[in-house]
């Protein structure tokens, strides 16, 4: 089954605001990774946040990590339409593999 | 970071045919991966093809259906073979390279969209 769980699996905002999807996971992992894609294409790498770092910035997005709930959170702010995707998380657990959640469809209304 | 092409990004198949799908990297990349996603899902690693060496498929996944080659250290293909309806995904390959972040990161391929009818 998959590690990660997504939450909400969809979202819909106004332009301008901000969007928060959150993820969890099950088992311990080495490090966490945010990734977008756009209407079914190839996956853009936005983020990895190392298991022992609990926040980290990118431009617009901020990414927590809380290993003792065993989730974390994914913030854009200031929404613009582009942002419109679906973003995953994936995890990195002793395996080194990738093990993607189900993803959040965000949609930013103008 | 890596910039990855595959051929061909869409295609539409028979029923009972095969389809090779080719990953290209612009750097020499010792982890290349392929995974599928179906419609509406999100994505399953298919398996791990290292060059040199056999590739290492996932649960679920046979190297009879989904045979790899890695001739070298930046190219590989992916064949799905005798195809059905329910091979309708689309596939994707990634690489893995050390990242800024000072660990490995993968990152792919715009991936191949099929639809087998």
């Amino acid at each position: 089954s998959q590690q990660g769980e997504e939450d909400p699996q969809a979202l819909s905002i106004q332009e301008g605001e901000n969007a928060t999807m959150n993820c969890s996971y099950k088992t311990s992992i080495n490090n966490l990774q945010w990734y977008r894609q756009n209407s079914g294409r190839g996956l853009v790498h936005l983020i990895l946040i190392r298991s022992n770092e609990r926040e980290k910035h990118s431009g617009r997005l901020r990414v927590t990590l809380d290993t003792s709930k065993k989730s974390s959170s994914l913030l854009i702010t200031a929404s613009r339409a582009a942002d419109t995707a679906s973003y995953f998380c994936a995890t990195v657990g002793g395996a080194q593999k990738l093990v993607f959640g189900q993803g959040t469809r965000l949609t930013i209304n103008p | 970071s890596a910039v990855i092409s595959q051929k061909p990004s869409r295609d539409i198949c028979q029923r009972g045919t095969s389809l090779t799908i080719q990953c290209q990297v612009d750097s020499q990349v010792t982890m290349m991966f392929w995974y599928r996603q179906q419609p509406g899902q999100s994505l399953t690693l298919i398996a791990t093809a290292n060059q040199g060496s056999e590739a290492t498929y996932e649960s679920g996944f046979v190297i009879d259906k989904f045979p790899i080659s890695r001739p070298n250290l930046t190219f590989s293909t992916l064949t799905v073979s005798n195809m059905s309806p329910e091979d309708s995904s689309i596939y994707l390959c990634s690489v893995e390279v050390f990242g800024l972040a000072g660990m490995n990161e993968q990152f792919f391929g715009p991936g191949t969209r099929l639809t087998v009818l």
